[in-house]
């Protein structure tokens, strides 16, 4: 079964807010990777991270790889619209001989509000 | 574009049936990856190939099912009589190998629905 711990599960934005979600695992992982999914298409990169502690951004997104290599966090800042959809973490162990498979986390859903 | 390219899109085939999939990652890239995923999950690791050899196989890629990449540049996924519980998206990826950054980018996904 999956490692990774997602949270939240789903969570509804109003257009301009800022949104949150991370992502926590039992093991480490050498590389964290945001993805976004929208219905009937295949995961899109978002963030690609690559040394614990570092913080990067894309536009309106920004992440973090957490110290310990456990974790990490996304953030959206002033929602639009088109940021509804399934974001994915996944971790990437290299430590391992054939490390190179991602892990996914279950995603976020982000709706829009009612 | 120059991107991951999946064939078909979708599939509805009736149990016991066999299909194959195809998948043709971004031309530089020599590391393939296939995922399937299910409904409201996130995507499982199946297997990988770096160029022609498949080096990793995930215990949920039962006999039934096989991959190949016979020159190192697409590769085929076959599933063979085809049970229900196999209904799902199945992803390809593909990254360039070497170097501490390695990053997958993913296809369009075939959607398979068995009957």
């Amino acid at each position: 079964g999956q490692q990774l711990n997602q949270s939240p599960q789903s969570m509804f934005i109003q257009e301009g807010e800022d949104v949150s979600m991370n992502c926590t695992s039992s093991s480490i992982f050498n590389t964290w990777l945001w993805y976004k999914q929208d219905p009937g298409e295949g995961p899109v990169l978002l963030i690609a991270l690559y040394k614990a502690g570092e913080l990067t951004s894309n536009g309106r997104l920004t992440a973090q790889f957490g110290i310990t290599r456990k974790d990490s966090f996304l953030n959206i800042s002033a929602s639009i619209p088109s940021d509804v959809g399934i974001y994915f973490c996944a971790g990437q162990d290299k430590i391992k001989a054939a490390g190179n498979k991602l892990t996914f986390g279950g995603g976020t859903r982000v709706l829009v509000k009612p | 574009d120059t991107g991951v390219s999946q064939n078909p899109r979708h599939k509805i085939t009736k149990r016991g049936q066999n299909v194959t999939f195809r998948c043709d990652p971004i031309s530089e890239h020599n590391r393939l990856y296939w995922y399937r995923q299910t409904l409201g999950q996130g995507p499982e690791f199946l297997t990988y190939f770096q160029n022609e050899a498949q080096l990793e196989k995930s215990r949920l890629l039962s006999d039934r099912f096989s991959a190949e990449r016979p020159k190192g540049s697409f590769s085929t996924l076959e599933i063979q009589r085809t049970e229900q519980g196999d209904s799902a998206m199945y992803l390809c990826a593909s990254s360039p190998s070497g170097g501490d950054q390695e990053t997958q980018y993913f296809g369009p996904g075939t959607r398979l629905l068995v009957l």
